[in-house]
């Protein structure tokens, strides 16, 4: 079946590192694939997305390459700030069954 | 405009309330969705509406009952709960338009249900 593995959390960095949150996934056909952020206390908000194989989706300095060969969505960031400490959810669509497959989710926090 | 907006931001309720979630969104979008979400877990999809009908229910207990009053509202309504029900309850809307393959989820900031 449709499914999505992240790696696991939670992830601690330094202000000013570089992120790499890794996503693999299992799917028929070629679904979209997306990331989520949600940040405490809040609902998820749409970080980017990608639709076919080589696209690249990039938002707020994230950026996520959609690799079929290796099944992979990984999402980095070059500095990461301590704004962006929250839960990152990636995600693919897949039209037949209209439903998001959602990973398991990488919490993140930033030290200043 | 991607906003999709939930109302209340928390509620609390006994077991023997009945109260309801609302959901509104003005993209024009023809699918909306309810999700339920606990502590540092993903969102489940408990629901979907496809151009005003209900096209997917998730097996989701009867003491939960979705309502699609028009396309840019959708109502989670909410009776004789346990505290098992206690989570973060979340609304998404999608273009869903025919004939792509694929479609985008915006999210609302979610309702945080609390059942005594």
């Amino acid at each position: 079946g449709n499914s999505v593995t992240q790696m696991e959390g939670p992830v601690t960095l330094s202000e000013e590192a570089f992120l790499t949150i890794n996503c693999t996934y299992t799917a028929t056909g070629y679904p979209s694939l997306f990331w989520y952020v949600q940040y405490p206390g809040e609902g998820l908000q749409l970080l980017l997305k990608a639709t076919k194989a080589d696209d690249k989706g990039s938002n707020k300095g994230f950026e996520a390459t959609y690799r079929k060969e290796t099944t992979s969505f990984h999402l980095e960031k070059g500095s990461v700030q301590v704004s962006d400490s929250a839960v990152y959810f990636c995600a693919l669509y897949y039209n037949q069954g209209g439903k998001l497959i959602f990973g398991q989710g990488t919490e993140l926090s930033v030290k200043p | 405009d991607t906003e999709v907006t939930q109302t209340p931001k928390h509620l609390v309720m006994g077991m023997t309330n009945k109260k309801s979630l609302k959901c509104e969104q003005h993209m024009g979008h023809r699918a909306m969705y309810w999700y339920k979400q606990k502590a540092k877990k993903p969102p489940e999809l408990m629901f979907v509406y496809s151009y005003e009908k209900l096209s997917i229910n998730e097996s989701v207990p009867s003491r939960f009952s979705p309502e699609c009053p028009n396309s840019s509202l959708l109502n989670l309504h909410l009776h004789a709960l346990q505290p098992e029900d206690s989570a973060l309850y979340l609304c998404a809307s999608s273009r869903r338009l025919a004939g792509t393959s694929t479609d985008t989820q915006y999210f609302g900031p979610g309702t945080r249900l609390t059942v005594l």
